[in-house]
């Protein structure tokens, strides 16, 4: 069974550093690109960039590019996304997704069940 | 980036209904658009893939259609638990943007 556990909650003050991770089971975690897609409270959804952890090949959204660091560890078959000086406006839920390709459309098939990041002075 | 505009942004409906989702594209995005839906605390789920395909184990009632820039979510016979909300989502090129979603309300 196709699986992606993310670490727990966090609550930060402002200006701390965070990390957080999704862990990947069941399938070939080297071999799938993993996503990570924010959701601010009460709003939609926002990709932030990919990452393929086999080689780390990463692609960032330009909304994201430079405030946060995805990275992956494929001994550990996980990967991450950090933060090195957290702004309240980073607050929100943070999900990992695996991505496949069917009928040539990438697509987010498997999704993790969250991780909730405040930001609170 | 590609810009993904649903309509309408929330719908009041009721148990049997047929419904409706539109989402448009700001370019041609061929049939590189997905759909998922999402239920309160819980992460989003893959409901249609390419456009029309149905992601396995998603109930028949679920259908897309549509390519270019103009795609419709369909769902026939509406059952309780399909109030939720739904997300269009284009994988033609990165930033694989989502479009602002679309809540079914209980008429």
């Amino acid at each position: 069974e196709v699986q992606l556990v993310q670490s727990g909650a966090e609550v930060k003050k402002p200006g701390e550093s965070l990390k957080i991770s999704c862990q990947g089971s069941g399938y070939n975690f080297n071999n799938y690109w993993i996503a990570w897609v924010r959701q601010m409270p009460g709003k939609g959804l926002e990709w932030m960039g990919i990452i393929f952890p086999r080689d780390s090949d990463t692609r960032n959204s330009p909304s994201f590019q430079g405030q946060v660091t995805i990275s992956a560890d494929k001994s550990i078959s996980t990967a991450y996304v950090q933060w090195s000086s957290l702004k309240a406006s980073d607050s929100g839920m943070y999900y990992c997704a695996r991505m496949t390709v069917s009928r040539g459309c990438n697509n987010f098939d498997y999704w993790g069940q969250g991780t909730l990041v405040t930001v609170s002075s | 980036d590609i810009q993904m505009t649903q309509s309408p942004s929330s719908l009041s409906v009721s148990v049997r209904d047929r419904v409706s989702i539109t989402c448009r594209a700001s370019q041609t995005i061929d049939n590189y658009l997905n759909w998922y839906q999402q239920k309160p605390g819980k992460a989003p789920k893959l409901l249609i893939y390419a456009a029309s395909s149905l992601q396995s184990g998603v109930p028949s009632r679920f259908s897309g259609s549509g390519s270019g820039t103009d795609f419709t979510l369909t769902i026939n016979s509406l059952q309780p638990e399909d109030f939720a909300t739904y997300y269009c989502q284009q994988s033609s090129s990165a930033p694989y943007t989502f479009g602002q979603g679309t809540k079914l309300e209980i008429k």
